[in-house]
Formats: structure tokens, sequence, C-alpha cells
């Protein structure tokens, strides 16, 4: 079946200091990857998605590669602001079956100290 | 736009009771899914509808959950004789498509006594 495994939090850095989240899948297909985000109180959010081998999804200083041979979707900024304290969640959907569905990885809490 | 709305938004009952969750999807949407958030399983998929109708209920825990949507639009989730294992937070989702982007509600958050 499918699943996502991402890095397990919390993780606490300082402004302005670079981040990675991994995030590594298994899936049947090929999937579309997903990075969303979890603000304090607030709902989920796209924060950005690829659909295809190789491509780069970037939103608001953030950047994902769908890695299809490391089956891999890691999340980067260059320099994390006090805003971007969330929690972060990987997620694939399948481009056959059941592919209305996303599945998450367990999320990873990121606070950023000023 | 409107986005997903959901109500309650937070909801206490005691065990045993029933209760309903609703959720109104952006307009046009044809789309809409629910989820559970919870601390020991994360977010798992519980349901999809296209249009009126359920495709797939696979992922619903038990046969006290339910769930229907009339209009293609609202959808209402009903957990009976709820249990404290039932306590999360319940996302709704919808999309224009089935694999288009999915929006967020802000969920209800469910707490069984």
């Amino acid at each position: 079946g499918n699943s996502v495994t991402q890095m397990e939090g919390p993780v606490t850095l300082s402004e302005e200091a670079f981040l990675t989240i991994n995030c590594t899948y298994t899936a049947t297909g090929y999937p579309s990857l997903f990075w969303y985000v979890q603000y304090p109180g607030e709902g989920l959010q796209l924060l950005l998605k690829a659909t295809k081998a190789d491509d780069k999804g970037s939103n608001k200083g953030f950047e994902a590669t769908y890695r299809k041979e490391t089956t891999s979707f890691h999340l980067e900024k260059g320099s994390v602001q006090v805003s971007d304290s969330a929690v972060y969640f990987c997620a694939l959907r399948n481009s056959g079956g059941s592919n209305y569905k996303l599945t998450f990885g367990k999320g990873t809490l990121l606070t950023v100290n000023p | 736009g409107a986005g997903v709305s959901q109500s309650p938004s937070n909801k206490v009952t005691e065990k045993g009771k029933d209760v309903e969750l609703r959720c109104d999807p952006i307009s046009g949407h044809t789309a809409l899914y629910w989820y559970r958030q919870s601390l020991g399983q994360g977010l798992e998929f519980l349901i999809y509808f296209q249009g009126n109708s359920a495709p797939d209920k696979s992922g619903l825990p038990s046969d006290r959950f339910s769930a229907e949507r009339t209009g293609g639009s609202v959808s209402t989730l009903t957990i009976q004789r709820t249990q404290q294992e039932d306590s999360a937070v319940y996302l709704c989702a919808s999309s224009l498509a089935v694999q288009e982007t999915q929006y967020f509600g802000p969920g209800t958050r469910l707490l069984v006594l």
C-alpha cells in the first residue's frame, strides 16, 4: 500500500536558518506529491505540489523536488522566519486506483525562534 | 471567495451519545472528502463523495460511522454511540474534481468524555 515517512520533529531553528524536512514515500504507479502546512489554530493549507518526476514545487520561499530515483520529496527553505512556525505534512495521491485520497505523513512540528 | 466551512468547531459529548458534524464545501466543488486527525494515528482518510455518491467508504473505522451528502453540496458525518477513541479533529476537504487540489476546512474538534 501507499505510505509516507517524514522526519520526526520537533524541529527548532533560529530565524534565517536553513530548513530541510525529509520525506520519502512508497506508492504504486506515479503519485502526485504535496506539502501541506498547518499554522497554529488553523486548517491544513496546500504549500506546494509536484505531479511528476523531477518537477520542483515552490511557494513562499519553500521548495521540494520530486525525486523518483530516491522516492523522496524533501522540503527546503533557505532562510526561515518566525511566521513559518507550523506543522508540515508530506502527502501523496496515487495516479491510478484510489486516486482521490491523500496519504499523509505524521507531520513535523517546526518552531522558529527570533 | 468562501472556503470550506465546518460546524461545530468544537464538540464535547458523553460516551454513548450520537454526534453530527457538518461540512460546507467550496461552491462548485464536486468532490468532498472526510479525514480524521488524531494523536495516535495522524491524518487518516475516512470517506470520499463524488456528487452525492460515496464510491469509497473503506476508511470509516466502524459501522458506527456514516456520512451522507445531499444536493451535491453539504455533507454530514454522523458518529453513533460515540466512544472515547473517537476523540479527534475531523477534517473536511473539497476539490473541483477528483484529481484537483483538495482544500481543507478548519476542522471539528470532537472530545468524547
